[in-house]
């Protein structure tokens, strides 16, 4: 069966120090592969997707990037952290375009 | 901007009773359409999903019903149990961007002895 990881659960950075927010999905090959970020009480706004290695689409302007060096591994990066960065970072795969995206159980942000 | 809403912030229900959660949504480009439950600090959890060529589905103790002509979604819990209190979102999704959910700002259900 497919699983997610994603590290670390929680994180506390102060503002200014970089970012590395790691993702990777065992038992599938070739996922697409999403970030998502939730704030405090809210639904989750979609920032980043991947379709295949080096493969990246940004969803919305922001101080952060995403990589994906391999197959089954999504990366959520900043060089300069920002206190408006705090959140629930979510990610999720999914198998083509007719499959429920799967969720990790996420990572805790709060910049200090 | 069209968005996926939910109507009741939340919603207290008796163990053991029915419960049914309710979502409004106004893209009508929408064709997908996934109910997700969310327990504290984990992340969310696929229960069920409905494509909009269908008006009912059901799984495990739990129905998704869609009305395209209102544009509503609803998810009703069978039996609800202690187990079944968290957060649930509804999300929409469009076939030709797959995986780019908008999702609604979701529903605590909190379910009491």
């Amino acid at each position: 069966s497919q699983t997610i990881h994603q590290w670390p659960a929680t994180l506390v950075q102060p503002v200014g120090s970089p970012l590395s927010l790691e993702c990777t999905v065992e038992g599938t090959s070739n996922p697409n592969l999403y970030w998502y970020r939730q704030a405090a009480g809210r639904g989750l706004q979609l920032l980043f997707y991947s379709i295949g290695i080096g493969q990246i689409s940004s969803e919305v302007p922001q101080n952060l990037s995403a990589s994906r060096p391999q197959d089954r591994q999504f990366i959520l990066s900043s060089k300069k952290l920002l206190l408006s960065d705090s959140g629930f970072y979510l990610c999720a795969w999914t198998v083509g375009n007719n499959s429920p995206l799967h969720f990790g159980n996420g990572t805790r942000l709060t910049v200090t | 901007g069209e968005s996926v809403g939910l109507h009741l912030p939340t919603l207290s229900v008796q163990e053991g009773d029915n419960s049914i959660i309710n979502c409004a949504y106004s893209n009508s480009a929408s064709d997908y359409f996934i109910w997700y439950k969310q327990e504290s600090g984990k992340g969310p959890q696929f229960i069920i999903d409905i494509r909009s060529n269908m008006d009912k589905r059901q799984g495990q103790r739990v129905t998704v019903l869609l009305n395209k002509t209102v544009k509503h979604l609803s998810l009703q819990i069978a039996a609800t149990q202690p187990g079944d209190s968290a957060v649930y979102f509804c999300a929409e999704n469009k076939a030709d961007s797959w995986g780019k959910l908008q999702f609604g700002a979701g529903t605590q259900v909190v379910v009491t002895p």
